[in-house]
């Protein structure tokens, strides 16, 4: 079974642009979880979308959002970027929400200049 | 505030040793406990998890002590290794919520 795929990788953006990152989870997985992870703040989850509808959400700002498409698949958006974003954003699947391993993708380095 | 402590930040054992990783928790509502291992480039993936109805839990060389009344538990690496060499991270959930992360332990498996 394929694991957990995110695209791109690797991301440069500079501030007050907007970028749109992919995850595909595991087949046959129906919750998506997206964390970041920086140095300074560690791993911090941001949200978890289940069936289409964002189940759980995190301390950030508005400027990051969400999405998952009937296919399970997911994307992140983040508007008006601040030198803080630079982080590795992690997305995680599980088949269900509560109480369930998740299984995490590689990761998509953003760097913002 | 930070919810789950983890310690040390990082730590060197010789290879055969036992590593040691510590962690406490402060919501007695958290009802879920993995331990996650990083590699550089890679995700954390699942080592092993424990729910606090249960005080210990081992699977292979890796073993997790819980208690519940100290609110602490811990990750026991047996017979280490160094393809063990890697960041850990010892987490927490409640019910349907996010996890929430430990700052992470960076061990070195010396030969």
């Amino acid at each position: 079974k394929a694991g957990v795929t995110q695209t791109p990788r690797y991301l440069i953006k500079t501030r007050g642009q907007q970028v749109t990152l992919s995850c595909s989870p595991i087949s046959g997985h129906r919750s998506v979880s997206w964390y970041q992870q920086t140095p300074g703040q560690g791993l911090q989850f941001l949200f978890e979308y289940f069936s289409e509808t964002q189940r759980n959400k995190g301390n950030f700002p508005g400027r990051f959002s969400g999405r998952q498409f009937s296919n399970s698949r997911s994307e992140m958006n983040v508007s008006t970027l601040e030198l803080g974003d630079s982080a590795l954003y992690l997305c995680a699947s599980s088949p269900r929400t509560v109480h369930n391993e998740q299984f995490f993708g590689p990761g998509t380095r953003l760097t913002v200049l | 505030q930070q919810q789950v402590k983890q310690s040390p930040q990082s730590l060197i054992v010789q290879k055969g040793g036992i590593s040691i990783i510590n962690c406490a928790y402060e919501n007695t509502a958290f009802d879920y406990f993995p331990w996650y291992q990083q590699f550089p480039g890679k995700g954390p993936a699942l080592l092993i998890a424990i729910r606090p109805d249960v005080s210990e839990k081992k699977e292979g060389r890796f073993t997790i002590s819980f208690n519940k009344s100290a609110k602490q538990f811990s990750l026991h690496i047996m017979d280490s290794q160094p393809g063990d060499s890697a960041t850990y991270f010892c987490a927490a959930r409640r019910g349907a919520d996010g996890l929430t992360f430990g700052k992470g332990t960076h061990l070195i498996i010396q030969p």
